[in-house]
């Protein structure tokens, strides 16, 4: 079965700084890979997603992520963190009937 | 197109109690599934449906449960209500199975238990 670590639970950087969350992921095939974002009382939200094709891919809100298959990496990024970015992020992988959340890191953002 | 509604939103209850949770996914979603999230065990896996058909179980004791009608509407039930089970549980529905596609989820329904 797929398993995602994240390696970092809990990440601080301040207004306006780039931001890169990790992700790596265990599976035998080409994953369908996800970011979603929980803001504090809310569901998870889809930032993007990865099946196919360009390993650069863009989702909402200005967050990109690159698949890495060497790395078995799948990390988000953001060139320029807002005060509204603090929240929960989880990578996710996906296969046929099955999805395995990481851990999440939680995201705080300094004025 | 409205999103995926889960009721009640909060809920207390006390121990040895029986609960049941509701989920209504988005129109033409035939996959439901439910999460129990916590700090310590962040999200772990209940049980997914496909067209009333249970199709996955994560591991969680029988005390668990769950349905799904003919309008892709589900429920959860726990029985015997533990200390442990004060969760937020999740429910996401998707048009296909669960992996290979976006979940799509409801904000969750917070239940503590006393």
């Amino acid at each position: 079965a797929q398993s995602v670590t994240q390696p970092d639970i809990h990440i601080t950087v301040s207004e306006g700084a780039s931001l890169e969350l990790r992700c790596n992921y265990s599976y035998g095939a080409t994953p369908y890979l996800f970011w979603y974002v929980q803001s504090p009382g809310q569901g998870l939200q889809l930032l993007l997603k990865y099946f196919s094709g360009d390993t650069l891919v863009q989702g909402i809100k200005g967050f990109e992520a690159e698949f890495k298959r060497s790395q078995s990496s799948f990390n988000l990024r953001k060139p320029s963190v807002h005060w509204s970015d603090a929240a929960e992020y989880f990578c996710a992988v996906g296969a046929p009937n099955d999805m395995r959340f990481g851990a999440g890191t939680r995201l705080t953002v300094k004025p | 197109k409205a999103g995926v509604t889960q009721t009640p939103r909060y809920l207390i209850k006390t121990r040895g109690q029986q609960v049941t949770l509701s989920c209504s996914p988005i129109s033409g979603h035939r996959s439901v599934s439910w999460y129990q999230q916590t700090p310590g065990q962040g999200l772990q896996f209940l049980f997914e449906y496909f067209s009333e058909t249970q199709r996955n179980k994560g591991n969680f004791p029988g005390r668990f449960s769950g349905r799904q009608f003919s309008n892709s509407r589900s429920e959860m039930n726990v029985s015997t209500l533990e200390l442990g089970d004060s969760a937020l549980y999740l429910c996401a529905s998707s048009p296909t199975s669960r992996g290979t596609g976006e979940l799509f989820f409801g904000e969750g329904s917070r239940l503590t238990v006393l």
